[in-house]
Formats: structure tokens, C-alpha cells, sequence
């Protein structure tokens, strides 16, 4: 079946605009997860979501970060007043649940670059 | 709190040499422990996982990993290498108690030299 997709794959902005990145989890994956992969940082967490509860944020960087899923399956990230800090990689997993032990499986990433 | 620490950023082996990709780590309770591999331009694939059941884990394309609690370890090898291995390797931790926060060590650079 098919991966975890994202879209778009690269995205270049200037400066101050906003963005937003799109993920599509395996169907039938109830939690879905944000990270960043940048040079300095390495990869991190942003914000997981289980089912209908309420989304653990506690890795966004900023009240410039938000995220969303909707209907329990598609999740938008969105930065707004980008900074050249918020480039990176940022990658989109999902898995069947949310257990410490289910794997996560993740997408081949969206490379954000702000100019 | 909890962390991991990948104790080389690069390793470079012959084809057909061993592997060894050192990972430790930190946490406060029994954790879940992982490796994901990245080729370039690729996602993460998860290559082994250990969750608290047998301490040594195999995992595909011949790789696996030791749990040693006692050196808060959790090396990754593989006995032969092939050129096809090499990638970015992450190995990965959730403690017990942490949600559903994965925690990545900076990565191991591995090239494989024909």
C-alpha cells in the first residue's frame, strides 16, 4: 500500500511569508507526527496527534507554528513570518497506534528553505 | 530526561568489514529503543527496534543491535558490509514514560569503500 506522502517535496519562500506543508499518513494510522531534521538541531519533535484528542505541542519551536488534522486523517503544518531559522526538513509519520512499541513510519519529507 | 548520544558522526569500512555504530543512551525508565536508516533523498525506514524483550535484536539487511542495560548501550553492527548500506543511520529512544516522543541521536554517517 502506499507510504506516507508529503507535499510539496521542496519550498522555497522569502522571509516573513507563511507556509504550509501537507501531510498524508498510511490509511488506517490513528497518530501522526511532526519532526524537523536541520543542520544544527538534528531531528526533532514538534507535535503529535492521537485520534480526537488534543495534539501534544510540546516540541513546536514557536507560537509561529501550528498544525492541524482534519477528519482524522490529513495534517497541515503551518509557519507563518518564516525566519531563515525555520529552514530544514520537516518530516510527517504515522503509525497504527499509539503504543511505545508501534513503529512510525515516515514520509520522504517536505525541505523548507527561506531566503 | 532522556537522551542519546551517537558516539561517531562519521564511520567509513571496506565492503565486506564489519559494521559498528555506537550508540548510548539516557533515560530515566525502561525505554523502547530504535534504529532508522536514511538514504539520500529517501524517508526514514526503521531497521530494528528493542522493546524490552530479548536483548539482542535483529533487524533487516542483516543488521542488529544489543541492549546492554548495564553500559546503557545499543550498538548497531552487521558483519559484512555491502556498498548498498551506505546512508545515515539514528538511533532512537522513547522512555517508558514519555508519551510518544521520539528522541534522535545526531546520526552516523557510514560510507562503505569498494
Amino acid at each position: 500500500g502506499a507510504g506516507v506522502s508529503q507535499s510539496p517535496s521542496n519550498k522555497v519562500t522569502e522571509k516573513g511569508k507563511d507556509v504550509e506543508l501537507r501531510c498524508d499518513p498510511i490509511s488506517g494510522h490513528t497518530a501522526l507526527y511532526w519532526y524537523r531534521q536541520s543542520l544544527g538541531q538534528g531531528l526533532e519533535f514538534l507535535i503529535y496527534f492521537q485520534g480526537n484528542s488534543a495534539p501534544d505541542k510540546s516540541g513546536l519551536p514557536s507560537d509561529r507554528f501550528s498544525a492541524e488534522r482534519t477528519g482524522g486523517s490529513v495534517s497541515t503544518l503551518t509557519i507563518q513570518r518564516t525566519q531563515q531559522e525555520d529552514s530544514a526538513v520537516y518530516l510527517c509519520a504515522s503509525s497504527l497506534e499509539s503504543g511505545r512499541v508501534s513503529e512510525q513510519f515516515f514520509g520522504p519529507g517536505t525541505r523548507l528553505t527561506v531566503l | 530526561a532522556q537522551s542519546v548520544t551517537q558516539l561517531d558522526s562519521h564511520v567509513s569500512v571496506s565492503e565486506g568489514t564489519p559494521v559498528l555504530l555506537r550508540c548510548n543512551y539516557s533515560s530515566s525508565y525502561s525505554p523502547s529503543l530504535f534504529w532508522y536508516v536514511q538514504h539520500p533523498n529517501k524517508g526514514l525506514q526503521l531497521l530494528l527496534k528493542y522493546t524490552s524483550a530479548a536483548t539482542l535484536v535483529k533487524g533487516i539487511n542483516g543488521f542488529e543491535a544489543e541492549f546492554k542495560k548495564s553500559e546503557t548501550s545499543f550498538h548497531l553492527t552487521k558483519p559484512s558490509a555491502h556498498m548498498s548500506d551506505a546512508a545515515e543511520y539514528f538511533c532512537v529512544v522513547r522512555p517508558y514514560n514519555a508519551g510518544n516522543m521520539l528522541t534522535f541521536g545526531g546520526g552516523t554517517r557510514l560510507m562503505v569503500k569498494p
